[in-house]
């Protein structure tokens, strides 16, 4: 069965210092990855996703998210965080098998950054 | 131009009553999702329409009921609602038959209270 996990609820980091928001997946097959993000009462807007290729994938608003195949992550990244980053993320996977079309999403990790 | 809409962004009924949610993409996408937040933010699909033909039933009370009158509109109808259901209701599209892999769009969220 599929699942991805989001360990942490909340992450906080200080303005203009590194972020990193953790996702790990299970899957059949090769995995597709997504990071999405939600603002307060909005809708989830996409970010970046793996399918094959770069393991280092490059998404919107200077995010980044790097895919570990051995170690069954996925998980985001910035170098320098703003405080208008802050708000609640989501990682997503579908599986490459045939009839896996379900895209299961984690829990979310809130993210503050803190000016 | 909004691309995924959705209608009412507010809903506040009795238990027992019957209401609807509508959504409407105009981008011309093939495969459209709903999908239920509860009050934790945690996201889970419950339908998936592509080309008006359902491909993904959650395990969904039977109570709720989604309607595709076309490929841009997905509706959910929900009878004799129940406290439980109280949520935020996201539409989501995307591109490409169920096999692609291609970004899925959500709308502003329904968010739904049963008093």
């Amino acid at each position: 069965a599929q699942s991805v996990a989001q360990p942490e609820d909340q992450v906080n980091v200080a303005e203009g210092n590194p972020l990193t928001v953790k996702c790990t997946y299970s899957v059949s097959g090769n995995p597709y990855l997504f990071w999405y993000v939600q603002y307060p009462n909005r809708g989830l807007q996409f970010l970046l996703k793996y399918i094959t290729g770069d393991n280092l994938v490059k998404g919107s608003y200077g995010f980044e998210a790097e895919f570990n195949k051995s170690q069954t992550s996925f998980h985001l990244k910035k170098p320098s965080a703003l405080v208008s980053d802050s708000a609640l993320y989501f990682c997503a996977v579908r599986g490459g098998g045939s009839g896996t079309y379900k895209y299961i999403f984690g829990t979310g990790t809130r993210l503050k950054v803190l000016a | 131009d909004t691309a995924v809409s959705q209608t009412p962004k507010y809903l506040v009924t009795q238990m027992g009553n019957d209401k609807s949610i509508k959504c409407e993409q105009n981008l011309g996408h093939d495969t459209m999702y709903w999908y239920k937040q509860d009050s934790k933010k945690f996201l889970k699909i419950m339908f998936s329409y592509n080309n008006k033909e359902l491909i993904i039933n959650e395990t969904v009370p039977n109570r709720f009921s989604p309607k595709s009158p076309d490929k841009a509109h997905l509706n959910l109808h929900i009878n004799s609602l129940e406290l439980g259901d109280s949520a935020v209701y996201f539409c989501a599209s995307r591109w490409g038959d169920p096999s692609s892999t291609d970004t899925q769009y959500f709308g502003p969220g329904t968010r739904l209270t049963v008093l």
